[in-house]
């Protein structure tokens, strides 16, 4: 079946380690994105990347990084310097048409990073 | 800049009960797209409509449905004959039509859905 998938489901890491959370699809998205949810709030877009090779910032990129070498793949690390990384990670992808045309993210399970 | 308001942050309802989710949204935009997501206990976030600025019509689908007005600025969610499966946490969100991965979704802080037996 086709769909997104996250690992690991839980992490825990600590201080000081940078730690990379997996995003793998095989929709034949074009355009992948990481969001983070924290308890009470919306999601917050990290990263997104329309085509291989590129990513763009998105509102609360500091203290992440990201690569998308692949089309399917869209790994997240993030660094000792985020502050405060503890958090729920949402990877999404979709197919980014483009043309002004908006598609639907659809998104993956999600690994619930903890910082001991 | 774009902003989507969910007032509601909890709901408790018993099951068979009908209930309205609110959403009010902002944007300078005159194309633009809503959504709304569903999030279960397990965390994936599940697409339930896409919505487009120029279609108001309303939307039904099973014992969901949906009623944009733009007039208010509003895309509500209503469940009718809500059952524990409903048990969520909703998601509005709004999307400028800017094309591709371009077109970032902007969400609200989500209203967590409660239906006892």
């Amino acid at each position: 079946d086709g769909g997104i998938t996250q690992s690991p489901k839980y992490l825990f890491r600590k201080e000081g380690q940078n730690v990379t959370l997996s995003c793998e699809q095989n929709l034949n998205h074009d355009a992948m994105y990481w969001y983070r949810q924290d308890p009470g709030q919306g999601l917050r877009l990290i990263y997104y990347s329309q085509i291989v090779n590129d990513f763009q910032k998105g509102d609360i990129a500091e203290g992440y990084s990201v690569s998308r070498e692949k089309k399917e793949s869209f790994p997240l690390t993030v660094t000792s310097a985020q502050k405060n990384p503890t958090a729920f990670y949402l990877c999404a992808s979709s197919p980014a048409q483009g043309g002004g045309y908006t598609d639907t993210q659809y998104f993956g399970p999600g690994t619930r990073l903890t910082v001991l | 800049a774009q902003k989507v308001t969910q007032a509601q942050t909890e709901i408790s309802v018993v099951e068979k009960e009908d209930v309205t989710l609110d959403c009010v949204y902002e944007t300078r935009d005159t194309t633009y797209y809503l959504f709304w997501y569903k999030q279960p206990p397990s965390g994936e976030l599940v697409f339930l409509i896409r919505r487009n600025s120029f279609d108001e019509q309303n939307e039904i689908s099973g014992r969901y449905s949906w009623n944009f007005q733009k007039s208010t600025s509003s895309f509500n969610f209503t469940i009718t004959a809500s059952q524990v499966v409903d048990s969520a946490v909703y998601f509005c969100a709004l999307s400028e039509a800017k094309g591709g991965a371009n077109s970032k979704l902007t969400f609200g802080k989500g209203i967590t859905l409660s239906v006892r037996p």
